[in-house]
């Protein structure tokens, strides 16, 4: 079965440095997320991704993060001067649609631990 | 209050038995998505249910919607060890729908 891929799957940093989260959708889907996960929190919304801009974006994704589709296969996430805070789980989603049939696939996600 | 909010935030339940997880949401939806993640690991889509539907089944899971109160229970039959996980109901919105919120999520522990 067609599965969401993230590399990789654990990244250690030292604050100030960026980052660089990678993704591979499900290969015919058309629409990708970014989501993170603070430890013992919520699932938190970061950024949709359609026909190569952003869609929609929440007041986390600052200009600090930006989002990518550098080829037909990967959607990338960079933080480009990590925080402290940025320290969470990020997951890649991807779907086929919009709306009534928006059912979201997620990777297993990136641990990000940021020193 | 947050959209998607599940109670009881948690639940131990004895292996066999079965286990129900409710989630209220504060607006309106097209579809409401129930998710499974194990601890550290991913998110594992169980099933969506439609708003014009009132209940949807997959396997041992039967998840049941209510539009006019907002709320949808997600119901684990003959449980088992592996069932252990937070369960977690996601709503989509925003602009363009494709944003899902989720909720705090329930843990369930399934004792053998």
């Amino acid at each position: 079965e067609p599965e969401v891929t993230q590399t990789p799957s654990h990244q250690v940093t030292q604050m100030g440095q960026e980052v660089i989260l990678r993704c591979v959708p499900i290969s015919n889907h058309l629409y990708f997320y970014w989501y993170r996960q603070i430890l013992g929190q919520k699932v938190e919304f970061l950024v949709s991704f359609y026909n190569n801009e952003i869609s929609e974006k929440s007041e986390i994704f600052d200009d600090q993060f930006s989002v990518e589709r550098p080829d037909g296969s990967n959607f990338t996430l960079k933080i480009r001067s990590t925080k402290l805070e940025d320290s969470a789980m990020y997951f890649c989603a991807s779907s086929e649609a919009l709306g009534l049939n928006n059912e979201q696939f997620f990777g297993p996600g990136t641990r990000l631990t940021v020193l | 209050s947050q959209q998607g909010e599940e109670d009881p935030q948690a639940l131990s339940i004895q292996e066999g038995e079965n286990a129900t997880m409710n989630c209220s949401y504060k607006t309106s939806i097209n579809n409401l998505q129930w998710y499974r993640q194990n601890s550290g690991r991913g998110l594992v889509h169980l099933i969506l249910i439609r708003s014009n539907e009132r209940e949807k089944h997959s396997g041992r899971l039967r998840v049941t919607l209510d539009t006019s109160k907002k709320s949808s229970s997600l119901l684990i039959t003959a449980s088992r060890a592996a069932d252990t996980a937070s369960y977690f109901c996601a709503t989509p919105g925003g602009t363009s729908y494709g944003k899902l919120t989720f909720g705090q999520g329930t843990i369930l522990t399934v004792h053998p």
